[in-house]
């Protein structure tokens, strides 16, 4: 089935700093990946949808600034916090769409496990 | 915003005893999705459903979809403490994005 890889799992920094994430499609090329969002014990919260050789696409309330997503190539997206505060602790995790004809679901990474001192 | 209702939010049982969990919407939904997430991890996808009615089997697992689209539910038979996760709805909206349901966690005791 598809892989998608997403890395650091973790990451604990203090703050101030700033944080890339990434997410790659392992076995396919993935036009289109998502970046959630989700808090313990809470469900998925979508925060952009990230477009190959595009600007990515943020929900409402997502701060575009905060949150800076690059999808250079199919098969690479990043999401880069900026300045990083204890509020952005969270866990972060990106899923890809396989680009073949028909529907086809999301697959998920991982997770990123962000905590800012 | 097409919001997706999952019920119960939590659910604990005895290792063989059988479990359904719900989704359910006001609005229609191309097709729905099933996920099972563990702590620390990213949610795995169990299965697609698209076609009104659509019933499909994994293993322990019966998904359903209902006629108008809808709503879903999933029922697991004789449960096993490896069935233990948070299980997650989500339909795909026009956009072509999933929209979550709240989750139930499900534990299963030996």
């Amino acid at each position: 089935g598809a892989v998608v890889s997403q890395h650091p799992s973790r990451v604990i920094c203090k703050s101030g700093t700033s944080v890339k994430i990434e997410c790659r499609s392992l076995d396919f090329q993935a036009t289109t990946m998502f970046w959630y969002r989700q808090f313990p014990k809470q469900s998925l919260m979508l925060m952009a949808t990230s477009n190959e050789g595009s600007k990515a696409t943020y929900e409402q309330g997502v701060e575009k600034d905060k949150f800076l997503i690059n999808h250079a190539s199919l098969t690479l997206s990043t999401l880069t916090v900026t300045s990083a505060h204890p509020e952005d602790s969270s866990f972060y995790i990106c899923s890809a769409r396989t680009p073949r004809g028909g529907y086809q679901p999301q697959h998920f990474g991982d997770g990123t496990r962000l905590s800012i001192l | 915003t097409q919001l997706l209702e999952q019920s119960p939010q939590f659910l604990s049982i005895q290792e063989g005893e059988n479990l359904t969990v719900y989704c359910n919407s006001s609005s229609v939904f191309s097709s729905l999705q099933w996920y099972r997430q563990e702590p620390g991890e990213g949610p795995v996808l169990l299965v697609t459903v698209v076609t009104g009615g659509e019933v499909k089997k994994l293993k322990r697992l019966t998904f359903q979809f209902g006629d108008a689209r809808k709503d879903s539910s999933l029922h697991i038979t004789a449960a096993q403490p490896g069935d233990t996760g948070l299980y997650l709805c989500a339909g795909t909206d026009s956009w072509g994005k999933l929209q979550f349901g709240a989750g139930t966690q499900v534990v299963v005791t030996p």
